[in-house]
């Protein structure tokens, strides 16, 4: 069955700080992996996906297949980083969606 | 461009009403559409997801159920609510058969039942 765990509820930083947010997975096939982000008063978006490769927000985001992990990471984290993150991941054709139980990060002045 | 549309923004129902929570989506055909429900610590839990007209697919039992009566329009709904449906609600979609992409997401309801 898929599976998507962060073990840290609330991940509390300083401004310019590295941040980590943790995320695994157990799944049997080959994984689709998300990070959506829910900023104060917004909707939750997709934040960044690891087919693209891509870099947003510099947030980065590396699929660990042998770790079965999808960290992300800020090399500096900004106040308005400040955020609830959800990893997520997806199983055949898109429709099979299982989202972590959400990291809240808290970037401190 | 593709937008999704979730009311109402919040709701507060008392116990045994019914209920009815109404996305749509614009500027796509024939997409995948879910709805979640956002609890605190648990994250998100999907509810119902549908492929097509007519074609509902339930997660967990619960005294909820959907309908999708046109190909972007996808409805949650309750003949009776319980206290334990407060919650906020939260409807995607994204394209068929592209797991690649992710979802899009509404805004979101928060209903409260008193």
């Amino acid at each position: 069955a898929q599976r998507v765990t962060q073990p840290e509820k609330l991940l509390s930083v300083f401004k310019g700080a590295p941040v980590e947010l943790k995320c695994n997975y157990s799944y049997s096939g080959s994984p689709e992996l998300f990070w959506y982000v829910q900023y104060s008063r917004q909707r939750l978006q997709l934040l960044l996906r690891h087919i693209s490769r891509e870099s947003i927000k510099g947030f980065t985001a590396d699929l660990n297949k042998g770790e079965t992990s999808f960290h992300l990471k800020k090399p500096f984290a900004q106040e308005e980083d400040s955020a609830m993150y959800y990893c997520a991941l997806s199983g055949d054709y898109g429709q099979n969606f299982v989202f972590g139980p959400g990291t809240r990060l808290s970037v401190l002045p | 461009s593709q937008t999704i549309h979730q009311w109402p923004a919040t709701l507060v129902q008392p116990v045994g009403s019914p209920l009815s929570l109404e996305c749509t989506v614009e500027g796509t055909s024939n997409p995948n559409l879910y709805w979640y429900r956002q609890a605190a610590g648990r994250g998100l839990q999907l509810l119902f997801y549908s492929v097509g007209i007519g074609q509902i697919s339930s997660e967990v039992p619960q005294n909820l159920s959907a309908s999708r009566p046109q190909d972007r329009q996808f409805i949650l709904s309750s003949k009776k609510l319980l206290l334990s449906d407060s919650g906020f609600y939260l409807c995607a979609w994204n394209p068929v058969g592209t797991s690649s992409y992710g979802y899009t997401f509404g805004s979101g309801t928060r209903l409260t039942v008193v």
